[in-house]
């Protein structure tokens, strides 16, 4: 089946210190998704990248989708406790669009 | 809004035996999606319903894993007999419809150990 990568698995960071995880796929991609989820919890939506070079931003949070849509990456400034969490991508690909295939996830803990 | 239910929260059996899985998507929601996460992986989706069809089952291991979405509403999922693999937590989700620009709406998940 079709493969994703979410590196890194972990990252632990300071609190005020920047974090960023990337999605890589060796396969063109429709669109993706992130999600965060809380320890515990379940996963919950943040954002979509359908363009080609499409970058989004959610106050601390910048979403970037690659020229060529095989990369994405979640860049968060600053970071806060309340960040702590499991962030995934879910990417769907040309040809089942609608189904998305979720990445490992990257496990994010801030350090007060 | 109310959002995805699902039940029991959590669920602990011995292996052979059967589980059963319940979910109740937002309303007015087409499409539903049983997912499985294992600890420390992301969810792998099983089984993808539009309305009360199958859109795609393809990694649902058919020979003890089956679902159904009787009235296009809710939907069960059954797991007759249980391995030890299947300890996992299983996600019910929803969107509005098949299209390329819907996000989904999780569940809380029922958490399984299988013993």
């Amino acid at each position: 089946g079709q493969q994703v990568m979410q590196i890194p698995q972990y990252q632990h960071v300071q609190e005020g210190e920047d974090f960023t995880t990337y999605c890589n796929s060796s396969t063109t991609l429709s669109n993706i998704q992130w999600y965060k989820q809380r320890p515990g919890g379940h996963p919950v939506f943040l954002i979509q990248l359908v363009k080609s070079g499409e970058v989004k931003k959610q106050k601390r949070l910048t979403f970037q989708f690659g020229e060529a849509k095989k990369n994405s990456s979640l860049h968060i400034t600053a970071t806060q406790t309340t960040d702590v969490g499991t962030y995934f991508c879910a990417v769907s690909y040309f040809h089942n669009f609608n189904k998305f295939y979720f990445g490992s996830g990257t496990k994010l803990n801030v350090k007060p | 809004e109310a959002g995805v239910a699902q039940s029991p929260r959590y669920k602990i059996i011995e292996k052979r035996q059967s589980v059963a899985f319940w979910c109740n998507p937002i309303s007015g929601h087409a499409t539903l999606y049983w997912y499985q996460q294992i600890l420390g992986q992301g969810p792998k989706l099983l089984i993808q319903f539009q309305n009360n069809g199958v859109v795609d089952d393809s990694q649902l291991p058919k020979d003890r894993f089956s679902a159904e979405r009787l009235k296009g509403v809710d939907s069960t999922l059954k797991i007759q007999p249980a391995k030890l693999e299947d300890s996992a937590v299983y996600l019910c989700a929803s969107s509005l419809k098949i299209a390329t620009n819907e996000k989904l709406f999780f569940g809380s998940g029922t958490q399984l150990s299988v013993l």
